[in-house]
């Protein structure tokens, strides 16, 4: 089945230590996207990637960062940097710049 | 002021009944619009894509569009107690790229 797989679906960090997200698609999908869910608040947008090698800014890309070594996977890595890290992580892809985003199904990030 | 409103519910009807969602924009230069159903503790799943305005039907669900008025609809005609969810409006720009702005979901539970 094609899809997108994020793992590991729930993660615990100490302050003050960096943590990879992994994300994975077969779908063959040139873009994708990481989004941040926070309770009673939309997705927003952290790094977005339309190609091998090359990846911008979103709104809230600060403490973040992602590679995009391979087609399938754009790993987030959450530093410590971020000040806020706690919250749920959806990492998306799509086909086409005018086509609608797919989702895996999130990690949820707690950070104590 | 946000960019994509959406009351957050939640929105309580029984069983059967039709369950009327809905979305205010501010930003003219939108052309796509979503609708995504999140269930608790997983990714958004796409239901609808509609493409400037206009009504589009799949099944028994129905998004309507008014760009005149910067207002978007969800219907879910015969709800049923799986349709508890959260509903999330989404919408971009032309040769967005997956750069959606998304609403913070209405919160619709379906009681038998």
């Amino acid at each position: 089945d094609g899809g997108i797989t994020q793992s590991p679906k729930y993660l615990f960090r100490k302050e003050g230590q960096n943590v990879t997200l992994s994300c994975e698609q077969n779908l063959n999908h040139d873009a994708m996207y990481w989004y941040r869910q926070d309770p009673g608040q939309g997705l927003r947008l952290i790094y977005y990637s339309q190609i091998v090698n090359d990846f911008q800014k979103g709104d809230i890309a600060e403490g973040y960062s992602v590679s995009r070594e391979k087609k399938e996977s754009f790993p987030l890595t959450v530093t410590s940097a971020q000040k806020n890290p706690t919250a749920f992580y959806l990492c998306a892809s799509t086909h086409s710049r005018d086509s609608p985003l797919h989702f895996g199904n999130g990690t949820r990030l707690t950070v104590t | 002021q946000k960019e994509v409103e959406q009351d957050p519910g939640p929105l309580s009807v029984p069983e059967g009944a039709i369950v009327s969602l809905n979305c205010t924009y501010s930003n003219s230069a939108f052309q796509y619009f979503m609708w995504y159903r999140q269930y608790s503790r997983k990714g958004p799943e796409l239901l609808m894509y509609t493409y400037s305005s206009g009504n589009k039907e799949d099944g028994r669900f129905t998004a309507q569009v008014d760009k005149s008025s910067k207002y978007i609809s969800l219907f879910i005609r015969d709800s049923q107690p799986s349709d508890s969810a959260t509903y999330l409006c989404a919408m971009s720009g032309t040769d967005s790229w997956g750069k959606l702005q998304f609403g913070a979901g209405t919160q619709v539970v379906v009681t038998p």
